[in-house]
């Protein structure tokens, strides 16, 4: 079936330092989400990507979708320590909206 | 504008006790879909509601049953519960294929 990975599974930066989380998926999607789950808290979404190629920008974040739409990456910028927690990707498991989601990636920073 | 609301917030069951649990979706979304979050890992598809109906299903078997009321709110049953269930378990809820909002999650201990 359908799968989705993420790289890294965990990463230990210092603030300031940048991050990059990878996300692959086992077929094409029509689109990508972003989520970030804080400790002990639930996923909360942060983006969508829908285009091939697409680059999104929230402030520190950089979101880029791939080409062929099977590959998406999330990048921080210079982290602090509100940027803790878990980064997940997910795509469309199905044509009725229902998400699989990657591993995720938990990050966490030294201050 | 509440977001998604979960009840309860933390429960403990015994092995093979029935269990229900309560979501309230989004004001204005008309799907709910649940997932199964186990420690470290992604959130997992359970299934999805829609109109009343379940849309789609994931792999979990059938001890795993909802439902959806008319004013889109939803229930989870969990029967003949193992220690595997234990999890947390989101509700999450969407207008079509746009994003996701996820309540806070009922964290459930099976023991």
């Amino acid at each position: 079936g359908q799968q989705v990975m993420q790289i890294p599974q965990y990463q230990h930066v210092q603030e300031g330092e940048d991050f990059t989380t990878y996300c692959n998926s086992s077929t094409t999607l029509s689109n990508i989400q972003w989520y970030k789950q804080r400790p002990g808290g639930h996923p909360v979404f942060l983006i969508q990507l829908v285009k091939s190629g697409e680059v999104k920008k929230q402030k520190r974040l950089t979101f880029q979708f791939g080409e062929a739409k099977k590959n998406s990456s999330l990048h921080i910028t210079a982290t602090q320590t509100t940027d803790v927690g878990t980064y997940f990707c997910a795509g469309p498991g199905g044509s009725q909206g229902n998400l699989i989601f990657g591993k995720g990636t938990k990050l966490s920073v030294k201050p | 504008d509440a977001g998604v609301t979960q009840s309860p917030t933390h429960l403990i069951k015994t092995r093979g006790q029935q269990v229900t649990l309560r979501c309230s979706p989004k004001s204005g979304h008309d799907t709910v879909s649940w997932y199964q979050q186990a420690l470290g890992q992604g959130p997992q598809f359970i299934f999805q509601y829609y109109e009343e109906e379940e849309r789609q299903r994931g792999n979990f078997p059938d001890r795993f049953s909802g439902h959806q009321f008319p004013n889109y709110s939803s229930e989870l049953n969990v029967n003949a519960l193992l220690l595997g269930d234990s999890a947390l378990y989101l509700c999450a809820s969407s207008w079509g294929q746009r994003e996701a909002f996820f309540g806070q999650g009922t964290r459930l201990t099976v023991v």
